[in-house]
């Protein structure tokens, strides 16, 4: 059961747009993270939100957590070729268990 | 960064063989792995968590006689696909939990499997 929905499933983009990605859920997490996952290998962690409200930037990337610790968004400013890949969000509930969200497949093309 | 290593990156075998995947912890100690199967162009499924000293515990779902999982050592654990069927064509991905910041896991390059 997927208990995290990522909008939208996939997202094709001009280099230079910007671009927002949702992350949805009815379950509470202590804290969410997001992931990039290139084809072939394993996912790499970008950031850990933890607190509901909580906004957070990675260069030209920004993260923000919900209020209520349901759902989160992650927007791109100005994206670049590079960004290219799969989005992961996910929760983590319980002994630190990740529960991963459907994934967004994002292609910037130059 | 920590790093996890996960061997084979990439495994053909013939049906109603077993293969087995590794999955180190290279520079820390991990009480605890995690194995995920990801099928084309969609998310990461946990299916179980494996436990140093202790026995596996499997997602709904996830036949345990199946997939044996071994955690023998804090570094190693491993993940034994029995009896492999077409169906079983995935790519694998292990994660490690570092014991001394159990908030992080850290994921291998995963496995592709294919079975003929």
């Amino acid at each position: 059961t997927q208990l995290l929905e990522q909008s939208p499933q996939f997202l094709s983009i001009q280099e230079g747009e910007n671009l927002t990605v949702y992350c949805n859920s009815s379950s509470v997490f202590s804290s969410l993270q997001w992931y990039r996952q290139e084809p072939g290998e394993g996912p790499v962690l970008l950031v850990t939100v933890v607190t509901g409200g909580e906004v957070k930037k990675l260069k030209r990337l920004t993260f923000q957590f919900g209020d209520a610790r349901k759902d989160s968004s992650l927007h791109i400013t100005a994206a670049q070729p590079g960004d290219t890949g799969l989005y992961l969000c996910a929760g983590v509930r319980g002994a630190n268990n990740l529960f991963f969200g459907t994934g967004t497949r994002l292609t910037v093309i130059p | 960064g920590a790093v996890v290593s996960q061997h084979p990156s990439r495994v053909i075998c013939k049906s109603g063989t077993s293969v087995k995947i590794e999955c180190r912890s290279l520079d820390f100690q991990a009480t605890t792995m995690f194995w995920y199967r990801q099928f084309p162009k969609q998310s990461l499924m946990l299916m179980a968590t494996s436990n140093e000293g202790s026995k596996a515990t499997y997602e709904q779902g996830v036949e345990k006689d199946k997939f044996l999982i071994n955690h023998a050592s804090l570094t190693l654990s491993t993940l034994t696909v029995t009896s492999a069927h077409p169906e079983d064509s995935s790519f694998y991905i292990c994660s490690a939990r570092d014991h001394l910041a159990k908030n992080i896991q850290y994921f291998g390059a995963g496995t592709r499997l294919s079975v003929l």
